[in-house]
């Protein structure tokens, strides 16, 4: 099964701050890789998909890159509603999966 | 408009099994393709397994096979996902949510609809 990694784990950032976080693939994955968020108490939600293409309704400050085995999530300028938990996922196995999820990286107030 | 409303909370002892659903509205059920994906408390996201209800197969991740059943009721939008021989260990919440498709050329995937989480105990 592919598995993914993130980094950094968790991050302190102040709000403006661009941030950066890096999902690694065991083996290529081409561009099939999904970043989702998560707040507290609630279900994801999918930022972007293909690696880089922005869901519909999310700001134009995240933006996503990257194929094969390492990625990208950019928050260009940290908002006060972006703290949260950040997941890539990888779906590279359609249509049987499994559809493994990266382990997280959490963005916390400095 | 897709939603997807899970059913309520369970607390369930050690050795039993709980059935959780998912119910849609908005979108053609039949052409979706759900999965289910669990969170334990202070844990990431793990994939369990998933069903195209116009297929009726459902595919499961290699740690959950022999526990975990996935179905669907085409009649009543509502997929469902079985877990059985529950120990402490599952305690989590359980979400169902809706893998779907951009095709360009290619086609790629995502989870783009998500139910509300199911809490699902499990404690002697």
């Amino acid at each position: 099964d592919i598995q993914l990694t993130q980094s950094p784990s968790f991050l302190s950032a102040s709000v403006g701050d661009r941030v950066t976080i890096t999902c690694r693939a065991s083996q290529g994955i081409s561009s099939y890789l999904a970043w989702y968020q998560q707040k507290p108490g609630k279900a994801p939600k999918l930022l972007i998909y293909a690696a880089s293409t922005l869901q519909s309704g999310v700001p134009s400050r995240f933006s996503g890159s990257g194929s094969g085995t390492e990625f990208t999530l950019t928050i260009s300028s940290l908002q006060p509603e972006d703290f949260a938990t950040y997941y890539c996922q990888q779906l590279n196995s359609y249509p049987r999966g499994p559809f493994t999820f990266g382990p997280g990286t959490k963005v916390d107030i400095k | 408009q897709v939603q997807l409303v899970q059913s309520g909370a369970e607390v369930k002892k050690p050795g039993s099994s709980v059935k959780v659903s998912c119910k849609a509205s908005g979108g053609t059920f039949s052409s979706y393709a759900i999965s289910w994906v669990r969170q334990a408390p202070g844990q990431g996201l793990e994939w369990m397994g998933g069903i195209i209800p116009i297929f009726g197969t459902a595919n499961y991740a290699q740690k959950f096979q022999g526990r975990v059943t996935i179905t669907a009721d085409e009649s009543t939008s509502t997929a469902y996902m079985e877990l059985s021989s529950l120990r402490s260990e599952d305690t989590a919440v359980y979400y169902c949510a809706r893998l779907e498709a951009y095709c360009g050329g290619d086609c790629y995937y995502y989870f783009d609809y998500w139910g509300q989480g199911t809490l699902v105990t499990v404690s002697s």
